[in-house]
């Protein structure tokens, strides 16, 4: 499961409330994800991070901000959530397999914003 | 824009028959394609890769096919078995700026009947 673990693995939340998502790792992957799932549109990317303090824009980033402070941890913010964020967010690691830079996912938060 | 796409939402198959997942993509840039199976409340795991300059790889019972003048893959399963029906993603590697990233497709449903 490349050591990925996510917490909370579920919240319900209200509109206008602060938010936050944690990833944690633990075989020191310089490469960090966080993907959202909804129905009818797949896995996309929201932001992502190539080492400690450094993290970029990913295809679905309005709303949504991210720290890298330590190698072992990801963190999502979503600073004032909406409902159009309820979704199941998804941490990822990459890791170099067979000449791949494959990514290999935790098991998911489910976030409700009512 | 969708790059990378899954035409099909399902797919309904006998046990035992060959399943057949089809992706098509539109960046010739991409390096690697790789393929993604996700049960409900998990994560999405990893099933197979294969670089932009083969035309296929295998495990197992699942085989990568790369058709790269069509810009099109496809994953072939067989022998098909229950434990199989799950939701397949086909996702593309693209490598920009020293940061490497994934666009999945939407994904489809394969459901393997006993």
């Amino acid at each position: 499961d490349a050591g990925i673990t996510q917490s909370p693995r579920h919240k319900v939340t209200e509109t206008g409330t602060p938010v936050t998502l944690r990833c944690h790792q633990t075989e020191n992957h310089r490469y960090m994800y966080w993907y959202r799932q909804d129905p009818g549109h797949g896995l996309r990317l929201i932001h992502y991070s190539y080492g400690v303090k450094d993290t970029d824009k990913g295809e679905v980033s309005d709303g949504y901000s991210v720290s890298r402070s330590k190698t072992e941890d990801f963190l999502l913010t979503l600073e004032s959530a909406t409902s159009s964020q309820t979704s199941v967010y998804f941490c990822a690691i990459s890791e170099l397999l067979a000449g791949v830079y494959t990514q290999y996912f935790g098991p998911g938060t489910r976030l409700t914003v009512l | 824009d969708q790059q990378v796409k899954q035409n099909s939402p399902s797919l309904s198959v006998q046990e035992g028959r060959i399943s057949i997942l089809n992706c098509d993509y539109t960046n010739s840039m991409f390096d690697y394609f790789l393929w993604y199976k996700k049960y409900p409340a998990e994560g999405p795991t990893f099933l197979i890769s294969i670089s932009s300059i083969k035309d296929k790889n295998e495990d197992g019972r699942f085989t990568v096919f790369l058709n790269k003048s069509a810009k099109h893959l496809s994953l072939h399963i067989v022998p098909s078995q229950p434990g199989d029906s799950a939701v397949y993603f086909c996702a593309a590697s693209l490598t920009q700026g020293g940061s490497e990233k994934l666009v999945f497709g939407k994904g489809t449903k394969l459901t393997v009947n006993p």
